[in-house]
């Protein structure tokens, strides 16, 4: 079945970048998330991206997907303390189902 | 206000006392799905729904069963829980299946069984 890998944590500065990156393994995708988790909540969607394109970008968001490699990243800009949550990479399944990464943990430090 | 409802929020049970969690959306989505959260494995599939009446297993649907009787509502059942199904649960729901669709989550139930 389908095999989403990520980092499990990342720690930045408040005002830096951060990217997170995703591998995964089903190439037939036609849709791949992202979705935030903050603490003691549950995941709510944070964008989204069409397999025929390779970036997308939204307000500080930027999304990158290299089809070849499988191989997708999110990339916040100007990271505030307020994006600190778990980040799930999930790439849609065949049978139009979501396949979660473990998620990665990001860490703004003031 | 569009929203998936779990309840309970919070249980602890003992070891094969059945129990049901409740899951409801307020959309009119057809597709709905359980998950299951735990440290380390990230989100896990239980069960999914496409619409009344059809229902699928997802990657873990052992120890589970589903319902969907209506469109709205979509509980899970555990009719013996084990200590291994202590996690927190999440419901899931979306228009339609897959495509462009965003699943809507419910803030979860967190199941401990001792």
């Amino acid at each position: 079945g389908e095999d989403v890998e990520q980092s499990l944590f990342l720690s930045v500065r408040e005002g830096d970048s951060s990217v997170i990156n995703c591998t995964y393994t089903d190439s037939s995708s036609t849709y791949l998330y992202w979705y935030k988790q903050e603490p003691g909540a549950g995941l709510q969607l944070l964008t989204y991206i069409f397999s025929n394109m390779d970036m997308k970008q939204d307000q500080r968001l930027t999304v990158l997907l290299n089809k070849k490699d499988k191989h997708l990243s999110l990339r916040i800009a100007d990271t505030q303390t307020g994006d600190s949550a778990i980040y799930f990479c999930a790439p849609g399944g065949s049978q139009g189902n979501l396949i979660f990464g473990k998620g990665t943990k990001l860490s703004v430090k003031p | 206000e569009a929203q998936v409802t779990q309840n309970p929020r919070y249980l602890i049970t003992v070891t094969g006392k059945k129990l049901t969690v409740t899951c409801s959306q307020n959309m009119n989505h057809e597709y709905m799905s359980w998950y299951r959260q735990d440290p380390g494995l990230g989100l896990r599939q239980i069960y999914y729904s496409m619409n009344v009446e059809v229902t699928d297993k997802g990657d873990v649907p052992e120890g589970y069963k589903v319902s969907r009787k209506e469109k709205r509502n979509f509980p899970l059942i555990l009719e013996s829980p084990s200590p291994n199904q202590t996690s927190l649960y999440f419901c899931a729901s979306s228009l339609l299946a897959g495509g462009s669709n965003e699943q809507f989550f419910g803030p979860g139930t967190r199941l401990t069984v001792l």
